[in-house]
């Protein structure tokens, strides 16, 4: 049963602390997309890629979150410094498409807290 | 700007009732893309659909069906004789043909399905 993993589940740090959250595709899916939950801004897109390479990160605060494919089986994200307004639930998803948005598989999210 | 709004915050229904979450978008584009997307209360998110602007031709699966109208900007969504698993947080989405940074999700609508 193929799924999307996502790394750690939940992760409570302090301000100023970096973050790394890690996503690990469904096997051969070659698209993968970042999101942001708050109550305040609700869902949000962050930064999608496809083959490793980012598409469009323009959702994404530049100046402390970065978003990496290292190679096809691990996405990561990470957020320096972090800040209490970073605090969401981030999901990452994985689709298996040669062009735009098709069918998206969610891994369970990295509940963030930061203090 | 491109907007989604999803006017029901929440819908009750009793089971087996048929029920429709509206969805209403504004975009300049000619081309876009059409999502949703369901949350249930374990907090995971599952994707539903995607429908691009040139295929208007409304879609079935299931118990669910979607009525897209690009008339009055609307993409509705109807589960036919609902039950209690339905009961979730349903968002509608639209993005432009390429980028994510217009990437917009609605508010979203709480279903409650009662037994």
């Amino acid at each position: 049963d193929a799924r999307v993993t996502q790394t750690p589940r939940d992760k409570v740090t302090e301000m100023g602390q970096e973050v790394t959250m890690r996503c690990q595709p469904i096997l051969g899916h070659n698209t993968v997309f970042w999101y942001r939950q708050t109550m305040m801004q609700g869902l949000e897109l962050l930064a999608y890629f496809r083959n490793r390479a980012p598409l469009d990160d323009s959702g994404m605060p530049k100046d402390r979150f970065s978003a990496e494919m290292p190679d096809a089986t691990l996405a990561t994200l990470k957020i320096q410094p972090s800040e209490p307004r970073d605090s969401a639930v981030y999901f990452c998803a994985s689709g298996l498409r040669g062009g735009t948005y098709n069918e998206q598989f969610f891994g369970p999210g990295t509940r963030l807290t930061v203090l | 700007a491109q907007k989604v709004t999803q006017a029901q915050t929440e819908i009750s229904v009793v089971e087996k009732e048929d029920v429709t979450l509206d969805c209403v978008y504004e975009t300049r584009d000619t081309t876009y893309y059409l999502f949703w997307y369901k949350q249930p209360p374990s907090g995971e998110l599952v994707f539903l659909i995607r429908r691009n602007s040139f295929d208007e031709q409304n879609e079935i699966s299931g118990r669910y069906s979607w009525n897209f109208q690009k008339s009055t900007s609307s993409f509705n969504f109807t589960i036919t004789a609902s039950q209690v698993v339905d009961s979730a947080v349903y968002f509608c989405a639209l993005s432009e043909t390429w980028g994510g940074q217009n990437f917009v999700f609605g508010p979203g609508t709480r279903l409650s399905v009662l037994p």
